[in-house]
């Protein structure tokens, strides 16, 4: 059981816009920033968002972040095949003294 | 252009002891504080332990506390991580990542591409 949650899976056709959420509580996602993460197994995690809304330097516009209050989302718009991965978003969390991941979800391009 | 190369995987047998190494560079590896994450066969992504620059700080999550130690040798521009008392539960792809800075918030900007680690007898 993950301490941040996210759907497990998600899906949407090429050109669709899809959401992420990812839920927590003050001690993280309330009292920190949350950062996005794209990952293929088997290879490097790649940083998608990081502080709740901000694009790394080569990541598309199509990707944007954002949060409010315990809850933040991952939005894909304009979306394409090559977005099939799995996403997941993390933040640090006070009481905990670490990390935490979301349990991931699996982006499924239809 | 940063890169991080993770090695030291393999089998073990239950009890037994692994050093994990990431071999950094392209960037001053003894700016940045560095973290391990791990990601189980079937599972998401786990954060293992967190290296800051704020006093040489480290963090572990709980499952690993007291079994694993994270360390750097910043005249090899290396990150470790030894594993102590391995545990079935603790097979998995491990990955070091660069922060964004030198604390503990910092986000993970970059990634190696992981090393596995088996615990079987």
């Amino acid at each position: 059981q993950s301490v941040l949650t996210q759907p497990p899976s998600a899906s949407g056709t090429p050109g669709q816009r899809v959401t992420i959420s990812c839920s927590g509580s003050r001690s993280n996602i309330g009292d920190n920033t949350v950062h996005w993460y794209q990952h293929l197994p088997g290879t490097a995690p790649k940083l998608l968002i990081y502080s709740n809304t901000q694009r790394p330097s080569g990541v598309p516009d199509r990707f944007s972040g954002s949060k409010s209050g315990t809850s933040a989302s991952l939005a894909i718009s304009g979306l394409q095949s090559e977005d099939e991965a799995d996403y997941y978003c993390a933040t640090w969390d006070d009481s905990l003294n670490g990390w935490v991941f979301g349990g991931g979800t699996k982006l499924t391009v239809l | 252009e940063v890169r991080l190369v993770d090695s030291g995987g393999g089998l073990v047998q239950p009890g037994g002891s692994l050093r994990l190494s990431c071999a950094a560079s392209g960037f001053t590896f003894r700016s940045y504080a560095m973290t391990w994450v791990r990601q189980a066969p079937g599972k998401g992504l786990e954060w293992v332990s967190t290296l800051t620059l704020v006093g040489d700080t480290t963090y572990y999550a709980d499952s690993v506390k007291g079994r694993f130690t994270i360390s750097r040798d910043n005249s090899k521009d290396t990150l470790y991580l030894q594993m102590n008392s391995l545990r079935a539960e603790d097979t998995a792809i491990y990955h070091c990542a660069k922060q964004s800075g030198g604390s503990r918030w910092n986000n993970f900007d970059h990634w190696g591409q992981g090393t596995l680690v088996t615990v079987s007898s």
